[in-house]
């Protein structure tokens, strides 16, 4: 049982925008910075956003991040059949002194 | 270029002690906080703890589920930290990423090792 919420999996066909969300509570996403990863099968994650709604260089501005209270969402405009894997948020949580992370959606798209 | 590899990882029984390490490169070790990530095998991402750097006292955190059990450590000469497991669990078989901030103003974990996969079986 993930600290995060997400759910399992979602998908969208080429062209399309969706949405993850990501729901916490007041220790961890009410009051820190949610990032995003990104994993493809037998690779590292990759950090697709970083507070809340940040790009690293090199990430496309098709992926963008939210935040409001104690829920946060990654949204993916002009869906391409590569963005297909599995994606993660995270946040530091007060409560438990750590970092936690969602349990994972997995982006099929179709 | 920052580049972190892990090694140590293998089989070991349940009750047994694995050293993990991670050598870094392409960047003023000292400077930074590191991370280990784990993920077990088709599950979802993990923390494990973390070492502060030099200006924060090397001071280490832990995930609830391996506090007294592991234990992070660095060697800032050679540019390397460890996780020492002991008493070690079915549940902790997981491939062990360390991990760095892209910057240490927005603790974001954004460099990533290519993890190394720590098997726990009898």
């Amino acid at each position: 049982q993930s600290v995060l919420t997400q759910p399992p999996s979602t998908s969208g066909t080429p062209g399309q925008r969706v949405t993850i969300s990501c729901s916490g509570s007041s220790s961890n996403i009410g009051n820190n910075y949610v990032y995003w990863y990104q994993q493809f099968p037998g690779t590292a994650p990759k950090l697709l956003i970083y507070r809340n709604n940040q790009r690293p260089s090199g990430v496309p501005d098709r992926f963008s991040g939210s935040k409001s209270g104690t829920s946060a969402s990654l949204a993916i405009s002009g869906l391409r059949s590569e963005d297909e894997a599995d994606y993660y948020c995270a946040a530091w949580d007060d409560s438990l002194s750590g970092r936690v992370f969602g349990g994972g959606t997995k982006l099929t798209v179709l | 270029e920052v580049h972190l590899v892990e090694s140590g990882g293998g089989l070991v029984q349940p009750g047994g002690s694995l050293r993990l390490s991670c050598a870094a490169s392409g960047f003023i070790f000292s400077d930074h906080y590191m991370d280990w990530v784990r993920q077990a095998p088709g599950k979802g991402l993990e923390w494990v703890g973390r070492s502060k750097n030099k200006a924060d006292s090397y001071t280490t955190e832990y995930a609830a589920s391996v506090k007294g059990r592991f234990t992070i450590s660095r060697d800032d000469s050679k540019k390397s930290v460890y996780l020492q497991m002991n008493s070690l669990k079915t549940e902790d078989t997981a491939v062990y990423y360390c991990t760095r901030a892209i910057s240490e103003t927005t603790r974001a974990m954004g460099y990533w090792g290519q993890g190394t996969l720590v098997t726990v079986s009898s």
